[in-house]
């Protein structure tokens, strides 16, 4: 399996641009998972699903911040307006039940 | 919330030489894990603890589950330069489903 695959690598916008962040997942695994990492908050879970059902979005910032998984094999992070605050890596994790987390190599977000 | 204390920080060792880190919890955790990062990859997953106590290693990597199950902690023996990177604990509790708490993180250097 290729591993749990994100999109884009890095990313350069200007504030107030709309950002879509994109993962797909290991097949046949049912958890997928968006966390954020910087500097001075460390690893932050923002939101998981559980079989393409949203379970815990208690992390996510605010309203400008959403995330889908329409089908098993995909999600989207979307950040609507960004605002330079949001510059981080965002990685998406995925596991099956009781499994091993496995990480995508994150996004690079920087907004200007 | 949970909250994790990982240190140190940072450290900057010479090869050969052996490596503590450690973590603590303002409460319990069911499980330990600990997970190395590399620069511009997303975390992996190195050891995994499921019980009060439990030693366990990988290699040159050994771990230890804390007996209040509040701490754990992390050695490397005889370092080697691959062994860069920033090392995460990890809690997490079986009523919580998926989610992991991370700990903040050790940067490791190793000078040859």
């Amino acid at each position: 399996d290729a591993g749990v695959i994100q999109s884009p690598r890095h990313e350069v916008t200007e504030m107030g641009q709309e950002v879509t962040l994109r993962c797909k997942p290991i097949s046949g695994h049912d958890y997928l998972f968006w966390y954020r990492q910087t500097m001075m908050r460390g690893l932050e879970l923002l939101i998981y699903f559980n079989n393409n059902v949203p379970i815990d979005d208690s992390g996510m910032p605010e309203d400008r911040f959403s995330a889908k998984m329409p089908n098993a094999s995909f999600s989207t992070l979307k950040i609507q307006p960004s605002e330079p605050r949001d510059s981080a890596v965002y990685f998406c994790a995925s596991s099956d039940l009781g499994g091993e987390l496995f990480f995508g190599e994150g996004s690079r977000l920087t907004v200007l | 919330g949970q909250q994790l204390n990982q240190s140190p920080q940072s450290m900057f060792i010479q090869e050969g030489e052996d490596v503590s880190m450690n973590c603590t919890s303002s409460s319990i955790f069911n499980t330990w894990l600990w997970y190395k990062q590399d620069p511009g990859e997303g975390p992996v997953l190195l050891i995994a603890l499921y019980k009060a106590g439990e030693l366990t290693s990988n290699g040159r990597l050994t771990a230890q589950f804390g007996i209040t199950r509040k701490d754990s902690f992390l050695n490397i023996s005889a370092s080697i330069p691959s062994d860069v990177g920033i090392y995460f604990c990890a809690g997490q509790n079986s009523g919580s489903a998926r989610q992991l708490t991370f700990g903040s993180g050790t940067q490791l250097t190793v000078l040859p």
